[in-house]
């Protein structure tokens, strides 16, 4: 059964500093991952996703992944925090490249410091 | 650690039937629960916040009448999905948390195929 951990349940840091989301998960066959946010009252919204291909991947609101198959990590980055980017952020693994039949991590709240 | 069970993992039903997924906080009692809805290769979209004892607050666009949610206890919300049609065929998937302040925990999803 695939599993996906998130070892940091709360992280703060201060606005302008760099940040780095763990992900760790486990499965047994090419995994698809994704990252989500979820910012207070809404939804989930995509971040960036792996398939295949350059294993550092680019999302949205300068977020980026790197994917480790040797560490079975898929950490999420970003160089210089937002206030506006203080949410709940879930790493997840799925079947496919649909991101169908999901696992999400636990989540990791981000608070962000002035 | 706190776990959310969804049942059933995937079902599949004829046209014009209806569909009861449950979504049940196995050791934790869940204020608020949600449910998504995801589309081939899409993101999940949020379809509906759910808070204990009061009528759920459905987002933009998602039809009440034919997404009914109830989450009449702490720890149980269900989402009927009413004369279902295959353009309802998706991955719905709910999450819980027990505080607005505390982590949110994911059901494993349903698989819901309409022929």
């Amino acid at each position: 059964a695939q599993s996906v951990t998130q070892p940091d349940i709360h992280i703060t840091v201060s606005e302008g500093a760099s940040l780095e989301l763990r992900c760790n998960y486990s499965y047994g066959a090419t995994p698809y991952l994704f990252w989500y946010v979820q910012s207070p009252g809404q939804g989930l919204q995509l971040l960036l996703k792996y398939f295949s291909g350059d294993t550092l991947v680019q999302g949205i609101k300068g977020f980026e992944a790197e994917f480790k198959r040797s560490q079975s990590s898929f950490n999420l980055r970003k160089p210089s925090v937002h206030w506006s980017d203080a949410a709940e952020y879930f790493c997840a693994v799925g079947y496919n490249n649909a991101g169908n039949m999901l696992t999400f991590g636990g989540g990791t709240r981000l608070m962000v410091k002035p | 650690g706190a776990v959310v069970s969804q049942h059933p993992s995937r079902v599949i039903c004829k046209s014009g039937t209806s569909v009861k997924i449950e979504c049940r906080s196995l050791d934790f009692q869940a204020t608020t629960m949600f449910w998504y809805r995801q589309f081939p290769k899409q993101s999940l979209m949020l379809m509906a916040t759910s808070n204990e004892g009061s009528k759920a607050t459905y987002e933009q666009g998602v039809e009440k009448d034919k997404f009914l949610i109830n989450h009449a206890s702490l720890t149980l919300s269900t989402l009927t999905v009413t004369s279902a049609h295959p353009e309802d065929s998706s991955f719905y998937i709910c999450s819980a948390r027990r505080t607005p302040n505390e982590k949110l925990f994911f059901g494993s999803g349903t698989q819901l195929s309409v022929l």
